[in-house]
């Protein structure tokens, strides 16, 4: 099965700061990545699809990047109500499965 | 608008089972694959597996394999999922989720305690 590591698993940032968080994928996925946010006790919220597509809807703050093993996720400037955990998840052909990363619990300083 | 609706809380004993219905509406049912997601206390997201509507044929993560039970109703659109033989770490809120352009559209969630 893929592995997704996620990193880091948590930051602090101050309003306004850019923030970045990685994924990296064990073997080639290609675009196949996306990337939701969390907030405590509410369903996660697809952000981004196929590594770099923003979501209907979505804040064009947010963006992604990247493909085959690396991806990058960012916020270009913190916000307050940015405050969740971020989950990367990949979407495997064969054999037909998802992966998410182990989350990036993102906090304001 | 699209709805996912699940049913509600359960308490389970360790080895028995559960099934926790999502009911869809506001689009059509067998036009998207149906995932279903698990989230221990304080933990990231696991992913269970996946049923096409349609067809109903079912995708399993390994973990869950012989364990897990996926299935549907297209008459009423609805989907199921049946966990077997639980023990307490599958304590977890339960979410169905449906597929497009990655998981666009979630379920409330169901939460599912295993204690004797």
């Amino acid at each position: 099965d893929i592995q997704m590591t996620q990193s880091p698993s948590s930051l602090s940032a101050s309003v306004g700061d850019r923030v970045t968080i990685t994924c990296q994928a064990s073997q080639d996925i290609s675009n196949y990545l996306n990337w939701y946010q969390q907030k405590p006790g509410k369903a996660p919220k697809l952000l981004i699809y196929d590594a770099s597509n923003l979501e209907t809807g979505v804040p064009s703050r947010f963006s992604g990047s990247g493909s085959g093993t690396d991806f990058t996720f960012t916020i270009s400037s913190l916000q307050p109500e940015d405050i969740a955990t971020y989950y990367c998840q990949q979407y495997d052909n064969l054999p037909r499965t998802l992966t998410f990363g182990g989350g990036t619990k993102v906090e304001i300083k | 608008q699209v709805q996912l609706v699940q049913s509600g809380a359960e308490v389970k004993k360790p080895g028995a089972s559960v099934k926790v219905s999502c009911k869809a509406s506001g689009y059509t049912f067998t036009g998207y694959y149906m995932h279903w997601v698990r989230q221990a206390p304080g933990q990231g997201l696991e992913w269970m597996g996946r049923i096409n509507p349609n067809s109903g044929g079912t995708n399993y993560a390994q973990k869950f394999q012989g364990r897990v039970t996926m299935t549907r109703d297209t008459s009423i659109s609805t989907a199921y999922m049946e966990l077997s033989r639980l023990r307490s770490d599958d304590t977890a809120v339960y979410y169905c989720a449906r597929d497009y352009r990655g998981i666009n559209y979630w379920g409330q969630g169901t939460l599912v305690t295993v204690s004797s």
